[in-house]
């Protein structure tokens, strides 16, 4: 089965610090994404990496910014955390080789997080 | 743009009650669409999709059919059970990236 980690469950940081949110995947997936889940909004897409070291903005990357120095691992930066952006994190990964197909996306428990 | 409707919730039934979770979608070109489900305390896990006009996805007693006339792809189930209970989400995608509605919270009470 794919497995896709998420460093922590629960988070609580002040405004201003920096947070990193970290994601693991074990089946060797090209892409990884980072979406962040808001209530009446759905999912949004923040960040995502089609392979090492390269990375692409989603739909709201302000605030953010990614790393992906490994293949199996896309961690997502918050500079300086604020309020607004405390939300679900959840990091997800595919692969066109997967039996899915490209667009099968496989996501982690995430990580909910919240800036006082 | 892209997009997708689905009905808001929570849409609250009885076990073995049947169950439809409308879906729309508004998209340039022809679309993969799926449903994910993510129960409480967990991500989301496919739960079905149909890459097609007039596919049918189906998984866990869980059906959609991709509708191009009607631009729908609504989930049904004849007989839900309480561990149903959970968010449902419909999605579509035209390259890697999925665009998300805005999820429906099912509740199944015994």
């Amino acid at each position: 089965d794919v497995k896709v980690t998420q460093s922590s469950r629960y988070l609580v940081k002040r405004t201003g610090e920096k947070v990193f949110l970290e994601c693991v995947q074990d089946m060797d997936h090209e892409n990884m994404f980072w979406y962040r889940q808001d209530p009446g909004l759905g999912l949004r897409l923040i960040y995502f990496s089609y392979d090492v070291k390269m990375k692409e903005k989603g739909d709201i990357p302000e605030g953010y910014s990614v790393s992906r120095e490994k293949k199996e691992r896309f961690s997502l930066i918050l500079e300086s955390a604020s309020t607004n952006q405390t939300s679900m994190y959840l990091c997800a990964s595919s692969s066109p080789r997967s039996s899915g197909g490209r667009y099968e996306q496989y996501f982690g428990p995430g990580t909910r997080l919240t800036v006082t | 743009g892209n997009s997708v409707t689905q009905m808001e919730g929570p849409v609250t039934l009885s076990e073995e009650a049947f169950l439809t979770i409308n879906c729309t979608y508004t998209a340039t070109g022809y679309p993969s669409l799926f449903w994910y489900v993510q129960y409480p305390g967990e991500g989301l896990q496919l739960l079905l999709k149909a890459t097609k006009a007039d596919d049918k996805g189906s998984n866990k007693g869980f059906e959609a059919t991709y509708r191009k006339e009607t631009t729908s792809f609504h989930l049904e189930k004849g007989s839900v059970q309480v561990s149903d209970s959970a968010v449902y989400f419909c999605a579509l995608t035209l390259t890697d990236k999925l665009i998300f509605g805005t999820g429906t919270r099912l509740q199944v009470f015994p």
